[in-house]
């Protein structure tokens, strides 16, 4: 029984380049979220999709950031051109239902060098 | 906007002692949770509490929520190292999204 699977585990983009984070929900969860954590700090909010769909993006910033979840596959986070500030790490999480315990991934530790 | 508030941030206990942490919210809640962080590791899902005034046991854990449903509570009996990381609250909105605290980082010192 897989739970949240998160790849890559580490990343290193250098100033510029793009980063593409993806989260593969548990078995029969639809509900995913994306959360930024930086070091020592709690977790942040970012984005709530469901499968095809943005239910609440409130926390992404503006630009440089999208977030997916297509109908098959897993979801991304992209960032495009990654600035220092973007280094951190990213949780996915999933959940049965809105508003249900959510279980997360691993995370991915993001470097931008 | 709604806001879920932790405290202390930091709580440094000798092994043995107890701990408490407090999560207060601006708005009603429809529930909590509690999660918890290891160092270096991902949020782990303990505990969801529902009704008001609840409380909830798990071993050394005691978990409760407010009568108000804006607060609540998680205290630790008799630390053990193993009890060491980030203890975060997350309270369901009324538009049904959670809100994670500020989290509590704890130290038990050996």
């Amino acid at each position: 029984n897989a739970g949240v699977m998160q790849n890559p585990r580490h990343l290193v983009r250098r100033r510029g380049q793009e980063a593409r984070l993806r989260c593969s929900p548990m078995k029969g969860h639809s509900h995913v979220y994306w959360y930024r954590q930086l070091p020592e700090e709690g977790l942040k909010f970012m984005v709530y999709l469901q499968k095809e769909n943005i239910i609440d993006e409130s926390g992404m910033p503006k630009e440089r950031f999208s977030a997916e979840f297509p109908k098959e596959g897993p979801s991304i986070l992209r960032i495009q051109q990654v600035v220092r500030g973007d280094s951190a790490a990213y949780f996915c999480a999933s959940s049965a239902r809105q508003g249900s315990e959510q279980y997360f991934g691993p995370g991915t530790r993001l470097t931008v060098t | 906007g709604q806001q879920v508030m932790q405290i202390p941030q930091y709580q440094h206990v000798q092994e043995g002692e107890d701990f408490t942490t407090y999560c207060n919210s601006s708005t009603t809640l429809s529930n909590i949770q509690w999660y918890k962080q290891r160092p270096g590791g991902h949020p782990v899902f303990l505990i969801q509490l529902v009704k008001s005034g609840e409380v909830k046991k798990q071993k050394r854990l005691t978990f409760q929520f407010g009568e108000a449903k804006k607060n609540s509570s998680l205290h630790i009996t008799a630390t053990q190292t193993t009890d060491v990381g980030t203890y975060f609250c997350a309270g369901l909105g009324g538009a049904n999204n959670l809100f994670f605290g500020t989290g509590t980082r704890l130290t038990v010192i050996p």
